[in-house]
């Protein structure tokens, strides 16, 4: 089966420091991934999302999320956080053959001034 | 933009009643799905369908059933709520597995 693991709980950035959430998953094979974002009181927001290709996936709001095989990783980057960007982060994966989506715990993005 | 309407954005049901949670999308997609969000454990998939009557259980299916009878409408049903059902439910659309796009959200209490 598949799953995703994000080891942080809780993170918590200066505004205009650098963000790196970490997810890592378990699958045999090649793996959908995708980077989702929850502000408060708010709907699930896709930020990107990676199914082949180039590795660097470019998203939404400044993000950028790596795909590494050989880590099982797809973390999650953005070079200077904006107040704005405190929210609850979830890394999801699927797969070609299966139309669930399996969600990590979520990390917890607190931005301080 | 596809649209996933979930009926309620609060709701408060007393012990043993039964609850019906609706979801309705607009772009004809084939997949629908209802998950739960608690904190610390992220978004846990309930029931899913890939067609018209057709459902499969999730993770968490126990206390739950589901219904779809047109291809927009899902409806989540809970057959004697109870207080550990409490939680935040979302319901999304897919068509296939390349976009989901997920409802508000129902937060609903049981008491």
């Amino acid at each position: 089966a598949q799953s995703v693991t994000q080891p942080d709980i809780h993170i918590t950035v200066s505004e205009g420091a650098s963000l790196e959430l970490r997810c890592n998953y378990s699958y045999g094979a090649t793996p959908y991934l995708f980077w989702y974002v929850q502000s408060p009181g708010q709907g699930l927001q896709l930020l990107l999302k990676y199914f082949s290709g180039d590795t660097l996936v470019q998203g939404i709001k400044g993000f950028e999320a790596e795909f590494k095989r050989s880590q099982s990783s797809f973390n999650l980057r953005k070079p200077s956080v904006h107040w704005s960007d405190a929210a609850e982060y979830y890394c999801v994966i699927t797969s070609n053959d299966d139309y669930k989506l399996s969600f990590g715990a979520g990390t917890t993005v607190t931005v301080r001034a | 933009d596809v649209k996933v309407t979930q009926s309620s954005r609060y709701l408060v049901k007393r012990t043993g009643e039964k609850v019906f949670l609706e979801c309705v999308q607009d772009m004809d997609h084939e997949n629908m799905f209802w998950y739960r969000q608690d904190p610390g454990l992220g978004l846990r998939l309930i029931y899913f369908s890939y067609d018209v009557k057709m459902k499969e259980k999730g993770d968490i299916p126990e206390g739950y059933s589901v219904s779809r009878e047109k291809k927009e409408r899902f409806s989540l049903i809970l057959e004697s709520a109870s207080t550990n059902q409490t939680s935040m439910y979302l319901c999304a659309s897919s068509q296939y597995n390349y976009g989901y796009t997920f409802g508000s959200g129902t937060r609903l209490t049981v008491v």
